[in-house]
C-alpha cells in the first residue's frame, strides 16, 4: 500500500537555526498538509497546500514557517530561526482531491519527524 | 469554535473486554468524522470514517456511528486484543476549510493479557 514518507525521523537543531523537514506524499494525491504534536498535547493543524499554494493555515503558522513543493514528489516545511517551543513531532499528510479543489477524503499520515531544539 | 473532546485516558482493559472510547464534537456545520490510531513509535493511521449523520464506520472490529443529535462519534469494539494497545484520536474535517483536521486530545488504550 502506498504511504507517506518523512525524513529525517529525528532532527536535533540549535535554537536560532533553520530546519527543513521533508515529506514525500502519496503519488496520486494532490492535497498536502503539515501537523504538529507537542509532547503530551493534541495534534494541531499547521497548513494545507493545493495547486502550489497554501489553501489554509492556522495561527501557529506564522512568518517563521514556510512550505514548498520544490519538485514533483517532495513537500517541505521550513522553520526559520527555530525556538525551543518548536520542539514537537511534525506530521506530513496527503489526500486525494474530490472536486473543485476540495478534499474530504481521509488523510494519510507519515510516521513523523521528531524535532528537538536545543 | 469547532472542537473535539475525548474521554480521558489511559484506559486499561483485559483482553476480550468490551471497549468504548467516547468522542463528542462541537461544529457549526456538518463535518466528516474520523478515528485515527497511533501505535507506539508510528504515525497516525486511519481507522474508520463516517461522512454524514447515521453513517456507521467500521474496520478491524471497531465501529463508530455518526450521531448528529448527540454530536457524538463513540468508538466501540466488542473484544479487544493486546495488539489494540495504542492511542486513539477522534477528528473532524470540513472539506471547505482546506481539509483541516481538528483532533481530540487522544485516548491511550492499554490491553493486558
Amino acid at each position: 500500500e502506498p504511504e507517506v514518507t518523512q525524513t529525517p525521523s529525528h532532527q536535533v537543531t540549535q535554537m536560532g537555526q533553520e530546519v527543513i523537514l521533508r515529506c514525500v506524499p502519496i503519488s496520486n494525491h494532490l492535497y498536502f498538509y503539515w501537523y504538529r504534536q507537542i509532547l503530551g498535547q493534541k495534534v494541531e493543524f499547521l497548513v494545507s497546500f493545493y495547486n502550489n499554494e497554501i489553501s489554509e493555515k492556522s495561527e501557529i503558522f506564522d512568518d517563521q514557517f514556510s512550505v514548498e513543493r520544490p519538485d514533483g514528489s517532495n513537500f517541505t516545511l521550513k522553520i526559520r530561526s527555530t525556538k525551543l517551543e518548536d520542539s514537537a513531532m511534525y506530521f506530513c499528510a496527503s489526500s486525494q482531491v474530490v472536486s473543485r479543489g476540495y478534499s474530504n477524503q481521509p488523510q494519510h499520515f507519515g510516521d513523523g519527524t521528531r524535532l528537538s531544539i536545543l | 469554535g469547532d472542537s473535539v473532546t475525548q474521554m480521558e485516558g489511559p484506559v486499561t482493559l483485559s483482553e476480550e473486554a468490551f471497549l468504548t472510547i467516547n468522542c463528542t464534537y462541537t461544529a457549526t456545520g456538518y463535518p466528516s468524522l474520523f478515528w485515527y490510531v497511533q501505535y507506539p513509535g508510528e504515525g497516525l493511521q486511519l481507522l474508520l470514517k463516517a461522512t454524514k449523520a447515521d453513517d456507521k464506520g467500521s474496520n478491524k472490529g471497531f465501529e463508530a456511528t455518526y450521531r448528529k443529535e448527540t454530536t457524538s462519534f463513540h468508538l466501540e469494539k466488542g473484544s479487544v486484543q493486546v495488539s489494540d494497545s495504542a492511542v486513539y484520536f477522534c477528528a473532524l474535517l470540513f472539506y471547505n476549510q482546506g481539509g483541516k483536521l481538528i483532533f481530540g486530545q487522544g485516548t491511550e488504550l492499554s490491553v493486558k493479557p
